[in-house]
């Protein structure tokens, strides 16, 4: 596609329940990317994909997050027993090259948990 | 690890010149990134210094100095629509694309 494209672009749940962020990168980025914004902070990293190697998951916050990804397209980022400090955008991103500093987002995927 | 401080807020008047700042602790990196956020919307990309110096791209020129641990976003001829959050980034060695943020600016364009 023409962007990165996120899905839900909003999701209300309740405290407990599982939900799934979906993420579809710019047709042939090799890599991508998932990040945490809380409401006026910066962006937190999560994990990466980078072609078929393993994923670097040093950034999941608890083993309640996983993430996908299948080959070199969409990617599913899970978040199990949502807590109420789990309430963020969830932003995706991909790149081309590894080594350019430059990362396309996503409009990200609002999560709010009651 | 990275951290990256930025000011939290930095006001300006259309048509000036602004500069935000980005002061760094960190191990090594390839090079320091700036993106722009408006509210709700998603970062975009605005420029990369792999090399200290100054990189310019139209109305916004970037700097670096590793020396000095300390970089810039230089935003010329200020319009409304600058008005948004800036960050830094850091492109660590090894970690392809994997950037660490800094805490974000957010610029406000008064007329």
């Amino acid at each position: 596609g023409a962007g990165v494209s996120q899905s839900p672009s909003n999701k209300v749940t309740e405290k407990g329940k599982d939900v799934e962020l979906r993420c579809d990168p710019i047709s042939g980025h090799t890599a991508l990317y998932w990040y945490r914004q809380r409401l006026g902070q910066g962006l937190e990293f999560l994990i990466y994909f980078q072609g078929n190697s393993a994923p670097d998951k040093s950034g999941l916050p608890s083993d309640r997050f996983s993430a996908e990804r299948t080959g070199e397209s969409v990617s599913t980022l899970t978040i199990q027993r949502t807590q109420q400090e789990d309430s963020a955008v969830y932003l995706c991103a991909s790149s081309l090259a590894p080594d350019t500093g430059e990362l396309f987002f996503g409009e990200g995927s609002r999560l709010t948990v009651l | 690890g990275q951290s990256l401080e930025q000011p939290s807020e930095v006001t300006a008047v259309e048509g000036a010149i602004v500069q935000i700042n980005c002061t760094y602790q960190t191990s090594g990196f390839y090079g320091l990134s700036w993106y722009q956020q408006h509210d709700g919307g998603a970062p975009t990309f605005l420029s990369y210094n792999a090399l200290d110096g100054l990189e310019e791209t139209g109305r916004f020129s970037s700097f670096l100095s590793r020396s000095d641990s300390y970089g810039y976003l230089l935003l010329q001829e200020l319009q409304m629509k600058d008005s948004a959050s800036y960050f830094c980034a850091v492109q660590p060695r090894g970690g392809g694309n994997k950037l660490t943020f800094g805490t974000g600016t957010q610029l406000k364009v008064e007329l």
